[in-house]
């Protein structure tokens, strides 16, 4: 057990839909990374969020925005989905978002319709 | 971040040490040399990091060459549970943490 917590597990919605996906970092974790798997792309990072600030940008949509709240959760929307969108979306964290390692959660699986 | 450069795949008998190669040519003075894996479509794990000594951990050894051009990750007696993909990424001590995946290197560890 990693101590990243991702809900939901799984997601089933359609093309056109807005999703929400939480992750809780690790206690004492200050910085949270989301990171997307497609079977075509692999592993991406999306974008990094540290103490509630955006500290890094990767290959994130302009659909697709996140957050990170006071108390260190991070929610990724995604919105006017598309079926290309269907992936793994992954979170991870870490004390201080430099070079220590990351812990990541299970996932969430986005299934698009 | 420096490019690595990883075999498809690899398979090792149960038992044995894995021995894992990665080449980062191109790896500079402040870049760290990482290692995850990714067992089924769990979320990446964590192994194992260094700089220019070797390392070791409860999990594996990484051995780095002194021009610090490669490394190797060895699992010094593989199981089955060890079958994952294995990831080699080289990246500097910035601010940003962030960390760029390539393909890895499929190991299948056979009875």
């Amino acid at each position: 057990d990693s101590g990243v917590t991702q809900t939901p597990k799984h997601l089933i919605t359609a093309t056109g839909q807005r999703v929400t996906l939480r992750c809780s970092p690790r206690s004492g974790d200050l910085s949270v990374y989301w990171y997307q798997q497609s079977l075509d792309q692999g592993l991406q990072f999306l974008i990094q969020y540290y103490n509630g600030e955006e500290r890094a940008k990767g290959n994130i949509l302009e659909r697709f925005s996140a957050q990170q709240f006071p108390d260190l959760h991070s929610e990724l929307n995604l919105s006017s989905l598309e079926l290309g969108d269907s992936a793994l979306y992954f979170c991870a964290s870490n004390r201080d978002g430099s070079n220590q390692p990351q812990h990541f959660g299970d996932g969430t699986r986005l299934s698009i319709l | 971040d420096a490019k690595t450069t990883q075999p498809t795949s690899m398979d090792c008998a149960e038992g044995r040490a894995a021995n894992l190669p990665c080449n980062h040519s191109t790896i500079s003075g402040n870049e760290y040399v990482y290692w995850y894996r990714q067992i089924h479509s769990q979320g990446p794990q964590y192994i194992i990091h260094g700089l220019k000594n070797n390392e070791t951990n409860e999990m594996a050894s990484l051995i780095i060459t002194e021009d610090r051009k490669s490394s190797t990750l060895i699992l010094p007696h593989a199981t089955l549970r060890d079958t994952a993909v294995y990831y080699c990424i080289v990246r500097n001590s910035s601010n940003t943490g962030k960390l760029i995946f390539g393909q890895g290197t499929t190991l299948q560890v056979k009875p």
